[in-house]
């Protein structure tokens, strides 16, 4: 399968740890998203990339979020220090073009 | 600033036609979206209109967009039970700005 994939699918952690998410886009898309959704709501754009280069970054990403794309491909989103409110979807995307953005499946997050 | 704004519920017997509305705010928008999302699922694109076009149709979907009012509906002819989901529009093309989704049920 060539679409989007999304490391871990859950992840449960205590508050006040470090978690970290990995995002494999499909191959040779060179834009990279993060959206964050919680319940009920619809996602949020986080932040994004144009290859290696993060070209956005939204209010929402507080100084405990990183995200990097080191290499043009892959993507890692950590946050630490995690707190309940951070307990959401973590999505990504990837585009060729701009136009169309395809989703993975997401990370969802449980803070305790 | 940007706002999209979606009714929250729509049911409809399966056969039926839905309809779901959406209204933007961000009059610079080139192209609109639309999504639907499964329980459990990602986001799966379903089609999108430029901004200079009034409609647009793709099988059993068709889009209308009225510039003039900031207002974009998504029509599914014949649904299915399979259509049961969440469906959000968006804008613009690169920081998609998403609606609070409709959701619709579809009953036999």
């Amino acid at each position: 399968d060539t679409g989007v994939s999304q490391n871990p699918r859950h992840k449960i952690t205590k508050r006040g740890q470090n978690v970290t998410f990995r995002c494999d886009p499909i191959s040779e898309h060179n834009r990279l998203y993060w959206y964050r959704q919680t319940l009920g709501q619809g996602p949020e754009f986080l932040t994004y990339f144009q290859n290696e280069a993060q070209l956005e970054k939204s209010r929402l990403l507080s100084d405990r979020f990183s995200a990097e794309r080191p290499k043009g491909s892959f993507s890692t989103l950590e946050i630490q220090r995690t707190e309940q409110g951070d307990s959401a979807m973590y999505l990504c995307a990837s585009s060729s073009d701009s136009l169309e953005q395809y989703f993975g499946p997401g990370t969802r997050l449980t803070v305790t | 600033g940007e706002d999209v704004e979606q009714s929250l519920f729509l049911s409809v017997r399966e056969g039926d036609s839905s309809v779901i509305n959406c209204t933007y705010t961000d009059s610079s928008s080139t192209y609109l979206y639309w999504y639907k999302q499964e329980p459990g699922a990602g986001l799966q694109l379903l089609t999108y209109i430029f901004s200079n076009m009034d409609m647009k149709q793709d099988q059993r979907l068709t889009v209308l967009l009225n510039k003039k009012d900031k207002h974009l509906s998504l029509r599914i002819a014949d649904t299915q039970t399979g259509d049961s989901a969440i469906y959000f529009c968006a804008e613009p093309p690169d920081k998609l700005i998403f609606g609070t989704g409709t959701r619709l049920q579809v009953f036999p």
